[in-house]
Protein backbone atom coordinates (compact mmCIF):
# COMPACT_ATOMS: atom_id res chain seq x y z
CA UNK A 1 0.00 0.00 0.00
CA UNK A 2 0.84 3.31 -0.83
CA UNK A 3 2.51 5.93 1.95
CA UNK A 4 3.09 9.57 2.48
CA UNK A 5 5.28 10.36 5.35
CA UNK A 6 6.04 14.01 6.94
CA UNK A 7 8.85 14.44 9.25
CA UNK A 8 8.18 17.91 10.19
CA UNK A 9 5.41 18.81 12.19
CA UNK A 10 6.46 22.67 12.34
CA UNK A 11 8.99 24.63 10.64
CA UNK A 12 9.50 28.31 11.16
CA UNK A 13 11.42 30.96 8.44
CA UNK A 14 12.59 34.32 8.24
CA UNK A 15 10.04 36.38 6.04
CA UNK A 16 12.04 36.67 2.32
CA UNK A 17 13.83 33.21 2.92
CA UNK A 18 13.47 30.10 1.50
CA UNK A 19 12.25 27.15 2.85
CA UNK A 20 11.98 23.16 2.20
CA UNK A 21 9.26 21.00 3.74
CA UNK A 22 10.20 17.35 3.64
CA UNK A 23 8.32 14.58 1.85
CA UNK A 24 9.17 10.77 1.19
CA UNK A 25 6.61 8.58 -0.30
CA UNK A 26 6.21 4.93 -0.59
CA UNK A 27 4.91 2.82 -2.86
CA UNK A 28 5.97 0.03 -6.02
CA UNK A 29 3.74 1.16 -8.30
CA UNK A 30 6.20 3.04 -11.47
CA UNK A 31 3.59 5.57 -12.41
CA UNK A 32 1.86 7.93 -9.87
CA UNK A 33 1.86 11.55 -9.46
CA UNK A 34 3.06 13.61 -6.32
CA UNK A 35 0.84 16.62 -4.99
CA UNK A 36 1.75 20.02 -2.51
CA UNK A 37 -1.20 21.63 -1.00
CA UNK A 38 -1.60 24.28 0.66
CA UNK A 39 -3.85 24.67 3.80
CA UNK A 40 -4.70 27.98 5.28
CA UNK A 41 -6.32 29.14 8.47
CA UNK A 42 -9.47 29.56 6.50
CA UNK A 43 -9.58 25.76 6.08
CA UNK A 44 -10.24 25.53 2.53
CA UNK A 45 -7.44 23.08 0.10
CA UNK A 46 -5.49 25.20 -2.40
CA UNK A 47 -2.84 23.15 -4.88
CA UNK A 48 0.50 24.41 -5.39
CA UNK A 49 2.36 21.97 -7.94
CA UNK A 50 2.61 18.65 -9.17
CA UNK A 51 5.04 16.17 -10.28
CA UNK A 52 4.33 12.86 -12.21
CA UNK A 53 6.88 10.04 -11.84
CA UNK A 54 8.06 9.94 -15.10
CA UNK A 55 8.35 13.66 -15.60
CA UNK A 56 12.19 14.21 -16.78
CA UNK A 57 12.25 17.88 -15.09
CA UNK A 58 11.66 19.10 -11.30
CA UNK A 59 7.94 21.16 -11.46
CA UNK A 60 7.90 24.70 -10.69
CA UNK A 61 5.35 27.45 -10.61
CA UNK A 62 6.17 30.58 -9.13
CA UNK A 63 8.05 30.14 -6.16
CA UNK A 64 7.08 27.01 -5.50
CA UNK A 65 9.37 24.21 -6.73
CA UNK A 66 9.38 20.40 -6.05
CA UNK A 67 12.43 18.92 -5.32
CA UNK A 68 12.28 15.28 -6.83
CA UNK A 69 14.41 12.33 -5.80
CA UNK A 70 13.11 9.61 -7.51
CA UNK A 71 15.41 7.04 -6.04
CA UNK A 72 15.12 8.57 -2.72
CA UNK A 73 11.56 8.72 -2.83
CA UNK A 74 11.40 12.02 -2.21
CA UNK A 75 9.19 14.64 -3.14
CA UNK A 76 10.29 18.19 -1.34
CA UNK A 77 8.77 21.74 -1.72
CA UNK A 78 10.92 24.36 -1.65
CA UNK A 79 8.98 27.78 -1.39
CA UNK A 80 11.29 30.79 -2.33
CA UNK A 81 11.37 34.34 -0.79
CA UNK A 82 8.95 33.18 1.71
CA UNK A 83 5.99 35.54 2.39
CA UNK A 84 3.80 36.05 5.68
CA UNK A 85 1.00 34.93 3.49
CA UNK A 86 2.78 31.34 2.98
CA UNK A 87 2.39 30.55 6.41
CA UNK A 88 -0.36 27.87 6.42
CA UNK A 89 -0.25 23.70 6.94
CA UNK A 90 1.41 22.09 3.71
CA UNK A 91 0.02 18.67 2.23
CA UNK A 92 2.28 16.20 0.28
CA UNK A 93 -0.21 13.97 -1.76
CA UNK A 94 0.15 11.07 -3.63
CA UNK A 95 -1.99 9.42 -6.25
CA UNK A 96 -1.25 6.36 -8.38
CA UNK A 97 -1.87 6.51 -12.08
CA UNK A 98 -5.14 4.24 -12.69
CA UNK A 99 -5.03 3.53 -9.30
CA UNK A 100 -8.69 4.49 -8.26
CA UNK A 101 -7.74 8.31 -8.51
CA UNK A 102 -7.47 8.52 -4.71
CA UNK A 103 -5.21 10.98 -3.31
CA UNK A 104 -3.30 9.51 0.06
CA UNK A 105 -1.94 12.41 2.10
CA UNK A 106 0.42 13.35 4.34
CA UNK A 107 0.16 14.16 7.83
CA UNK A 108 1.00 17.66 6.94
CA UNK A 109 3.84 20.42 8.03
CA UNK A 110 2.87 23.40 9.68
CA UNK A 111 4.63 26.54 8.51
CA UNK A 112 5.53 30.01 10.52
CA UNK A 113 6.49 32.56 8.54
CA UNK A 114 8.10 35.64 10.43
CA UNK A 115 9.06 38.90 10.19
CA UNK B 1 -16.87 28.98 -14.12
CA UNK B 2 -17.74 28.32 -9.92
CA UNK B 3 -15.47 26.19 -8.01
CA UNK B 4 -16.30 23.14 -6.29
CA UNK B 5 -19.62 23.98 -4.08
CA UNK B 6 -20.28 22.84 -0.76
CA UNK B 7 -22.94 22.91 1.71
CA UNK B 8 -23.18 23.35 4.56
CA UNK B 9 -19.77 25.22 5.61
CA UNK B 10 -20.87 24.40 9.36
CA UNK B 11 -22.95 21.55 10.51
CA UNK B 12 -24.21 20.68 14.14
CA UNK B 13 -26.02 17.83 15.23
CA UNK B 14 -26.62 15.49 18.24
CA UNK B 15 -25.77 12.22 18.78
CA UNK B 16 -28.05 9.78 17.03
CA UNK B 17 -29.18 12.41 14.02
CA UNK B 18 -28.56 12.40 10.44
CA UNK B 19 -26.54 14.22 8.38
CA UNK B 20 -26.46 15.19 4.97
CA UNK B 21 -23.05 16.95 3.21
CA UNK B 22 -23.78 18.03 -0.21
CA UNK B 23 -21.15 18.74 -2.82
CA UNK B 24 -21.42 20.42 -6.61
CA UNK B 25 -18.78 19.43 -8.66
CA UNK B 26 -17.28 22.16 -10.85
CA UNK B 27 -18.79 22.82 -14.16
CA UNK B 28 -17.59 19.50 -16.57
CA UNK B 29 -16.22 17.02 -13.49
CA UNK B 30 -18.34 14.11 -13.57
CA UNK B 31 -15.82 12.55 -11.14
CA UNK B 32 -16.09 13.27 -7.58
CA UNK B 33 -14.29 12.06 -4.40
CA UNK B 34 -15.23 12.65 -0.35
CA UNK B 35 -12.24 12.89 2.12
CA UNK B 36 -12.24 13.37 5.85
CA UNK B 37 -9.88 15.37 7.81
CA UNK B 38 -9.49 14.43 11.78
CA UNK B 39 -8.33 17.26 14.02
CA UNK B 40 -4.52 17.99 13.62
CA UNK B 41 -4.87 15.22 10.91
CA UNK B 42 -4.16 14.99 6.98
CA UNK B 43 -6.85 14.04 5.01
CA UNK B 44 -8.13 10.83 4.65
CA UNK B 45 -9.96 9.60 1.60
CA UNK B 46 -13.39 7.88 1.64
CA UNK B 47 -15.02 7.77 -1.51
CA UNK B 48 -14.90 7.92 -5.38
CA UNK B 49 -17.57 8.29 -7.36
CA UNK B 50 -18.80 8.75 -11.07
CA UNK B 51 -22.17 9.50 -12.07
CA UNK B 52 -25.00 7.10 -10.85
CA UNK B 53 -21.74 4.68 -9.96
CA UNK B 54 -19.65 4.10 -6.81
CA UNK B 55 -16.38 3.48 -8.16
CA UNK B 56 -13.84 3.19 -5.24
CA UNK B 57 -15.47 3.17 -1.32
CA UNK B 58 -12.67 1.63 0.55
CA UNK B 59 -12.18 4.33 2.90
CA UNK B 60 -15.98 4.45 3.93
CA UNK B 61 -16.86 2.80 7.27
CA UNK B 62 -18.83 0.08 6.92
CA UNK B 63 -21.74 1.25 8.63
CA UNK B 64 -23.81 4.60 9.32
CA UNK B 65 -22.06 6.06 5.89
CA UNK B 66 -23.47 6.28 2.65
CA UNK B 67 -22.30 8.25 -0.68
CA UNK B 68 -24.18 8.98 -4.08
CA UNK B 69 -23.55 11.16 -6.83
CA UNK B 70 -26.97 11.23 -9.45
CA UNK B 71 -27.51 12.08 -12.40
CA UNK B 72 -29.05 15.48 -11.62
CA UNK B 73 -28.34 17.23 -8.53
CA UNK B 74 -25.37 17.09 -6.03
CA UNK B 75 -23.16 14.33 -4.67
CA UNK B 76 -24.43 13.77 -1.44
CA UNK B 77 -22.43 12.01 1.80
CA UNK B 78 -24.90 10.81 4.27
CA UNK B 79 -23.89 9.93 7.98
CA UNK B 80 -26.33 7.99 9.90
CA UNK B 81 -26.41 8.02 13.79
CA UNK B 82 -23.73 10.50 14.22
CA UNK B 83 -21.66 9.70 16.96
CA UNK B 84 -18.36 12.16 18.28
CA UNK B 85 -15.90 10.54 16.28
CA UNK B 86 -17.63 11.97 13.74
CA UNK B 87 -16.76 15.44 14.35
CA UNK B 88 -14.26 16.19 11.73
CA UNK B 89 -13.61 18.42 8.43
CA UNK B 90 -15.22 17.05 5.35
CA UNK B 91 -14.10 17.68 1.53
CA UNK B 92 -15.27 17.36 -1.40
CA UNK B 93 -12.69 17.35 -4.39
CA UNK B 94 -13.56 17.10 -8.18
CA UNK B 95 -11.64 16.00 -11.43
CA UNK B 96 -12.49 15.96 -15.53
CA UNK B 97 -11.35 12.59 -15.95
CA UNK B 98 -9.52 9.90 -14.44
CA UNK B 99 -6.18 9.68 -14.22
CA UNK B 100 -5.26 6.87 -16.45
CA UNK B 101 -4.38 9.41 -19.26
CA UNK B 102 -2.05 11.44 -16.95
CA UNK B 103 -2.15 14.15 -14.65
CA UNK B 104 -5.57 14.33 -12.71
CA UNK B 105 -5.73 17.45 -10.59
CA UNK B 106 -8.61 16.97 -7.85
CA UNK B 107 -10.22 20.24 -6.79
CA UNK B 108 -11.21 20.93 -3.55
CA UNK B 109 -14.45 22.63 -2.31
CA UNK B 110 -14.15 24.57 0.80
CA UNK B 111 -15.30 21.37 2.97
CA UNK B 112 -18.46 20.99 5.64
CA UNK B 113 -17.05 21.45 9.52
CA UNK B 114 -19.65 18.47 10.91
CA UNK B 115 -19.65 19.01 14.99
CA UNK B 116 -21.33 16.21 16.77
CA UNK B 117 -22.95 17.31 19.93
Amino acid sequence: AQKITQTQPGMFVQEKEAVTLDCTYDTSDPSYGLFWYKQPSSGEMIFLIYQGSYDQQNATEGRYSLNFQKARKSANLVISASQLGDSAMYFCAMELTGGGNKLTFGTGTQLKVEL
Amino acid sequence: NAGVMQNPRHLVRRRGQEARLRCSPMKGHSHVYWYRQLPEEGLKFMVYLQKENIIDESGMPKERFSAEFPKEGPSILRIQQVVRGDSAAYFCASSPRSSVIGHNEQFFGPGTRLTVL
